[in-house]
């Protein structure tokens, strides 16, 4: 079965920090996605990447940077946590081409369950 | 730049009954795909529905069929003899076609099935 495993459920941090947020997906997906979500405007991407140690800027990554060192790992670091960052985390993540089930892999994305963060 | 709009934030009706849930989109592509996600109380993103915009056919899965007007960039998720596990968070979310895989989001709508 398809997995995307985010290490922390929830997470509470101090204005400063810097925080780790981790991904692990099983399933040898190159691209791996990074979303934020706040209530009342959904779903928003930081960064993507579609490769070991490629990386691209969505929508929103000020105040963010991420790290791909191996295919099943993405990392999204807050490098000084601030209060307006407080949200729940999204990780996804999908197949580029093909896959045992031709081209019906290509447009879907696996999340997983979230960190919810908070920082006070 | 696409966008999405989800202009009903909460919904609530009652159990076996019909709801529409209601998603319209901006973009200049001309194919993309189109699709609703359901997040439960567990915070599990669901696919529950997508369309593939050259398809005129509109896509039915069970109780779930869609209502995609491609002129009107309307894309209405209907839920059929609605369930108590049919409440959850349910968002609409666009994606180019070709490209990265990027989906871009609505607001959400969260839908309440009362007993």
């Amino acid at each position: 079965d398809v997995k995307v495993t985010q290490s922390s459920r929830y997470l509470v941090k101090r204005t400063g920090e810097k925080v780790f947020l981790e991904c692990v997906q099983d399933m040898d997906h190159e691209n791996m996605f990074w979303y934020r979500q706040d209530p009342g405007l959904g779903l928003r991407l930081i960064y993507f990447s579609y490769d070991v140690k490629m990386k691209e800027k969505g929508d929103i990554p000020e105040g963010y940077s991420v790290s791909r060192e191996k295919k099943e790992r993405f990392s999204l670091i807050l490098e000084s946590a601030s209060t307006n960052q407080t949200s729940m985390y999204l990780c996804a993540s999908s197949q580029t081409n093909g896959g045992s089930e031709g081209g019906a892999l290509n447009e879907k994305l696996f999340f997983g369950s979230g960190t919810q963060l908070s920082v006070l | 730049a696409q966008t999405v709009t989800q202009s009903q934030p909460e919904m609530s009706v009652q159990e076996a009954e019909t709801v529409t849930l209601s998603c319209t989109y901006d973009t200049s592509e001309s194919n993309y795909y189109l699709f609703w996600y359901k997040q439960p109380p567990s915070r599990q993103m669901i696919l529950v529905i997508r369309q593939e915009a050259y398809k005129q056919q509109n896509a039915t899965e069970n109780r779930f069929s869609v209502n995609f007007q491609k002129a009107a960039k309307s894309f209405s998720l209907k839920i059929s003899d609605s369930q108590l596990g049919d409440t959850a968070m349910y968002f609409c979310a666009f994606m180019k076609h070709a490209g990265a895989q990027k989906l871009v989001f609505g607001q959400g709508t969260r839908l309440t099935i009362n007993p």
